[in-house]
């Protein structure tokens, strides 16, 4: 029983493509987020949800677009790949505030 | 601009001796503290944490320490075990924060 799933795990793609990834909890927790990892290995925040709406959106280029269907889901569609995109991006839940996180296994996204 | 800083890339520590991570934040709004552990092509799971109303908190061998007038927290594990070596992750958040700020891990290696 996976408590945080995405999908999928690796991604290759070419620059100028258009590619989503999937994110679902099952935690019944009411807040999402995506997160960057670069190759400096930093964890950046992108995006936060709460309850289905945006409240976070940390200067993300708008080729980045979240979409968050119901709680249990936060997808991430990306246009136009470019190569700066290749990195792994995790997905996590939360309830009752940002502190216990539980995190995805994480999408390496390569843009070739 | 990194708010949350681990300064140390990378520990090596023999099985059974103390294992002790530091981190720095620079944020004055910080008031909760997290530490992360993460295996490779694995998602971060939750470690540890502590509120800025503590200065120490202690879960197994695993124990906190929060030190607000330096803006500095360890991470103390005793004893170092096989399985601890993995990448740790700092993270902090402030109150009205919907988001953690990480930061660049500190990867732990335990020598036989």
């Amino acid at each position: 029983d996976t408590a945080v799933s995405q999908t999928p795990k690796y991604l290759v793609t070419q620059m100028g493509n258009d590619k989503s990834i999937k994110c679902e909890q099952n935690l019944g927790h009411d807040t999402m987020y995506w997160y960057k990892q670069d190759s400096k290995k930093f964890l950046k925040i992108m995006f936060s949800y709460n309850n289905k709406e945006l409240i976070i959106n940390e200067t993300v280029p708008n080729r980045f677009s979240p979409k968050s269907p119901d709680k249990a889901h936060l997808n991430l569609h990306i246009n136009s790949l470019e190569l700066g995109d290749s990195a792994v991006y995790f997905c996590a839940s939360s309830q009752d505030g940002p502190y216990e996180q539980y995190f995805g296994p994480g999408t390496r996204l390569t843009v070739t | 601009d990194q708010q949350v800083k681990q300064n140390s890339p990378s520990l090596s520590v023999q099985e059974g001796r103390i294992s002790i991570l530091n981190c720095d934040y620079t944020n004055s709004m910080f008031d909760y503290f997290l530490w992360y552990k993460k295996y490779p092509a694995e998602g971060p799971t939750f470690l540890i944490s502590i509120s800025s109303i503590k200065d120490k908190n202690e879960d197994g061998r695993f124990t906190v320490f929060l030190n607000k007038s330096a803006k500095h927290l360890s991470l103390h594990i005793v004893p170092s075990q096989p399985g601890d070596s993995a990448v740790y992750f700092c993270a902090a958040s402030g109150t009205y924060d919907y988001k953690l700020s990480f930061g660049a891990g500190t990867t732990v290696t335990v020598r036989a």
